[in-house]
């Protein structure tokens, strides 16, 4: 059965830093794209960041670029998100997702592990 | 960046009414295009990718069509547990989008 979980949020102050860890099980966790998205209270889905099977390639929104890093151990089965300068506007669900290289569409969700910055 | 709009925003519907939804991309994005049903509380899940391939394990009551800009998903029959927030994304290309979602109800 494959498992997504997420763990590491939390209150932080606005400035601050965070890193959320994504444990995943009951698959080949090397073969698959690995993604994080996010979804603020009472809103829609916003994609956040993706890193390659490998490691070798990423990606960040623009609303996170320069703050935040994807990362990912293939040989511990987890990803990560290193969050910094957090602002306001980051607080939300983060969720953690895999795809296929080719098709970058997400057929597995993590429960999501809440980020709250604020003062 | 190529924007995804959804409509209507939220309908409310009768149980077994067919009910569409639409997405529609700024620029054509191919077949390259997912649905997603987020019931409340809970964790979004795939329902439709490639625009029309039904994921495994969701009812056939649940369709999708579309290609280019114009996308709809489709319940012919609705039920109570239906009752969800549904988002379209593309991804053809970087960045990836969601649509803004669309809130169904049972009237």
């Amino acid at each position: 059965e494959v498992q997504l979980v997420e763990s590491g949020g939390g209150l932080v102050q606005p400035g601050g830093s965070l890193r959320l860890s994504c444990s995943a099980s009951g698959f080949t966790f090397s073969s698959y794209a690995m993604h994080w998205v996010r979804q603020a209270p009472g809103k829609g889905l916003e994609y956040v960041s993706a890193i390659s099977s490998n490691g070798g390639s990423t990606y960040y929104a623009d609303s996170v670029k320069g703050r935040f890093t994807i990362s990912r151990d293939n040989s511990k089965n987890t990803l990560y998100l290193q969050m910094s300068s957090l602002r306001a506007e980051d607080t939300a669900v983060y969720y953690c997702t895999r795809s296929l290289r080719s098709a970058i569409y997400f057929d597995y969700w993590g429960q999501g592990t809440l980020v709250t910055v604020s003062s | 960046d190529i924007q995804m709009t959804q409509s209507p925003s939220s309908l409310s519907a009768s149980v077994g009414d067919r009910v569409t939804i639409t997405c529609r991309a700024s620029q054509g994005i191919s077949n390259y295009l997912a649905w997603y049903q987020q019931k409340p509380g809970k964790v979004p899940k795939l329902l439709i990718y490639a625009a029309s391939t039904l994921q495994s394990g969701v009812p056939s009551r649940f369709s999708g069509s579309g290609s280019g800009t114009d996308f709809t998903l489709t319940i012919s029959s609705l039920q109570p547990e239906d009752v969800a927030t549904y988002y379209c994304q593309k991804y053809n290309s970087a960045p990836i989008t969601f649509g803004q979602g669309t809130r169904l109800e049972i009237k």
